[in-house]
């Protein structure tokens, strides 16, 4: 078991739906962050939201949105995707930016798959 | 810029002991972290190092230097458990005090 939790664990989705991911930490963390992983590659990040604003935007494209509506939920809006998003997405929480020595820990993730 | 290198694979038998290397360059450091993660589950935390020396956790050690941008785990005894892709991730102040991750090691431990 983890303590950040995410839902759904798997979705199937066609390339014109939209859909949402959604985080949840309980840990009284103040970063939170979406990761996609492909398989056999390390996690890449996405998006940090730090204190609730987002404070790193990786370049993502604009069919991903994130959504952070307070410090224990963070939600990924998905639009539009193509069939190379198919990956697995991670969410990860860390005490915060001054707290050096406590690692991320994270979701099981949302494995998608996009038709 | 920031790389991270660590081999891409390796295998060891089981009760053996293997080390699993990690060189860095980022343009700042607060601390080298290792994960563990099995196939299609998420990365979980193993070890800390941000002095130089070694850190041990009882079948799991890690070592920094820092003067070197090295780093490396240490599994002692290995079980067919240990089967599974480990990352080193450096916290880079130069990067938002966020997590640089390597590309990971796939170990396999054989009978």
């Amino acid at each position: 078991d983890t303590e950040v939790t995410q839902t759904p664990k798997h979705l199937v989705m066609g390339m014109t739906n939209k859909k949402s991911l959604k985080c949840e930490q309980h840990m009284g963390h103040r970063a939170m962050y979406w990761y996609k992983q492909k398989a056999k590659k390390p996690p890449e990040l996405m998006f940090v939201y730090s204190y609730e604003k987002l404070s790193i935007n990786e370049s993502v494209p604009s069919r991903f949105s994130p959504e952070c509506p307070n410090s224990s939920l963070l939600n990924l809006h998905l639009h539009a995707l193509q069939p190379e998003d198919s990956a697995l997405y991670l969410c990860a929480s860390s005490e915060g930016e001054t707290v050096f020595n406590q690692p991320q820990h994270f979701g099981d993730g949302t494995r998608l798959s996009i038709l | 810029g920031q790389n991270i290198d660590q081999p891409t694979e390796m295998t060891a038998t089981e009760g053996a002991i293997v080390q699993i290397n990690c060189t860095y360059q980022t343009s700042g450091f607060n601390g080298l972290f290792w994960y563990q993660q099995h196939a299609g589950e998420a990365p979980t935390f193993l070890s800390y190092n941000v002095l130089d020396g070694l850190e041990e956790k009882g079948r799991f050690s890690s070592f920094l230097s820092r003067s070197k941008g090295y780093s490396y785990l240490l599994l002692k005894e290995l079980q067919m458990k240990d089967s599974a892709s480990y990352l080193c991730a450096v916290r880079d102040p130069g990067y938002g005090q966020n997590f640089v991750f390597g590309p990971g090691t796939r170990l396999s431990v054989l009978p």
